[in-house]
């Protein structure tokens, strides 16, 4: 059983650019998170999916953006990228929301 | 809103040590507690996890953490360390007043001599 997984594992961009970030959940799990974790601090939460739908959301502006799909997978997305989004991008999966969440290895971003 | 305080920021032992790392959260109501794990190179595991019921809870590879709802804690314990658990451990809580977030400490470092 495959866990949770995500790509790309690294990516570069430059200041102002787009980027999506991919996540595919646990099988049988039907709520993904998504977290932002700077060097030398834990994760930051971003926002949460179920049912297609944003369930909640961290202090996180509207240049961050996500997306479910109907097989549960999901992707963010990062618009006008900052220096300051360069991070570990955690995605967790988990059946329901208040338990346990599974975490994926993260996608690692630079901002130059 | 809800936080974490992890009080230990980096923990040197020698194996064989005992472990204690701290945990507060900010307020109380009902909270489903976690303490997770990151070893180097690998992605957060999670090691043990307080719902309701007994206060104290036993985890992989030795660990426990005693839930003291008076003092809003979690402490993470381990009665005798080895190198092998030097890793990130992270406690983090769901508030069930605030929805579904996990929010997390800033982590510990442990790190174990042999």
């Amino acid at each position: 059983d495959a866990g949770v997984t995500q790509s790309p594992t690294h990516l570069i961009k430059t200041r102002g650019q787009q980027v999506t970030l991919r996540c595919s959940p646990k099988s049988g799990h039907d709520t993904v998170s998504w977290y932002q974790q700077a060097l030398g601090q834990g994760p930051q939460f971003i926002f949460q999916y179920y049912e297609e739908e944003e369930r909640q959301r961290g202090n996180f502006p509207d240049r961050f953006s996500g997306h479910q799909f109907p097989n549960y997978s999901s992707e963010l997305n990062v618009n006008a990228l900052l220096l300051g989004d360069s991070a570990l991008y955690l995605c967790a999966s988990s059946l329901g929301g208040l338990d346990e969440q599974f975490f994926g290895p993260g996608t690692r971003l630079t901002v130059l | 809103a809800q936080s974490v305080s992890q009080h230990n920021h980096h923990v040197i032992l020698s194996e064989a040590a005992s472990l204690e790392l701290g945990c507060n959260y900010s307020y109380g109501g009902t909270v489903n507690l976690f303490w997770y794990v990151q070893y180097p190179g690998q992605h957060l595991q999670l090691l043990l996890k307080y719902f309701s019921g007994d206060p104290l809870v036993k985890g992989i590879k030795g660990f426990e953490a005693e839930f003291i709802k008076s003092k809003f804690s979690f402490n993470l314990r381990k009665p005798s360390v080895q190198w092998s658990d030097t890793a990130e451990y992270f406690c983090a809580v769901i508030d069930n007043q605030a929805g579904t977030a996990l929010i997390f400490g800033k982590g510990t470092t442990l790190s174990v001599s042999s």
